[in-house]
């Protein structure tokens, strides 16, 4: 049972350049996020899936898009790096909904882009 | 405003000692309330929910206070594996995500 794993653990890239961060879960959980953490600020929510095939955008959501294919997988794209995308990226999922009053959400390691 | 505002510390520690935390949430709506802990380059983990009638888990303490909007995190007899950053997370005005505070650095020496 490996959890929440996602690849690449590191990347660079150059501004232009497009690739796409893959997480997957193998708890079965209905719900999935996607986050970038920076220096000074909390996790910022970039878009969200509350099952297989749907999508949601979250709190920053530009230059990102996301798609949901397989219930356990859940792929976050950048199209056009830019510099603003220098970030640390969490994947984490749940089975019960955000608003649930025991949301526990589990993180996968995370991936450390620089855009150069 | 922030929605959920932290002292970034950090808090600086001796084994033994009893640390709190507090933080500031703006949405009087908020329902849910959580402090997720995170150690260094790692993944935020769940600590504990946090409940209206405040809970205890060991030598953790969560409190809740609705009135003054704000929920608090007392640790007892500091170990220094308690070193890491606490992350302070409310659900949103329409509880369909989690906003996490940007987290307090506690310091644990011997």
């Amino acid at each position: 049972n490996a959890g929440v794993t996602q690849t690449p653990k590191f990347r660079v890239l150059k501004t232009g350049q497009s690739m796409t961060l893959l997480c997957a879960q193998d708890m079965n959980h209905e719900y999935m996020y996607w986050y970038r953490q920076d220096p000074g600020m909390g996790l910022r929510l970039i878009h969200y899936s509350v099952g297989e095939g749907t999508t949601a955008k979250g709190e920053v959501p530009d230059g990102y898009n996301v798609s949901r294919l397989k219930k356990q997988n859940f792929l976050l794209g950048l199209e056009s790096a830019a510099p603003s995308q220098t970030s640390v990226y969490f994947c984490a999922s749940s089975v019960t909904p955000p608003g649930d009053s025991y949301n526990e959400q589990f993180f996968g390691p995370g991936t450390r882009l620089t855009v150069l | 405003r922030k929605e959920v505002e932290q002292d970034p510390g950090p808090f600086n520690v001796p084994e033994g000692a009893t640390v709190a935390f507090n933080c500031t949430y703006s949405n009087s709506a908020s329902q849910s309330f959580f402090w997720y802990r995170q150690d260094c380059r790692k993944e935020p983990k769940l600590l504990m929910s946090v409940y209206s009638s405040g809970n205890e888990d060991g030598r953790f303490t969560a409190q809740l206070n609705r009135a003054s909007q704000y929920i608090s995190l007392l640790i007892r007899d500091s170990k220094l594996s308690d070193s890491a950053t606490y992350l302070c997370v409310v659900n949103s005005a329409g509880g369909n995500k989690l906003v996490f505070g940007a987290g307090t650095i506690l310091r644990v020496k011997s």
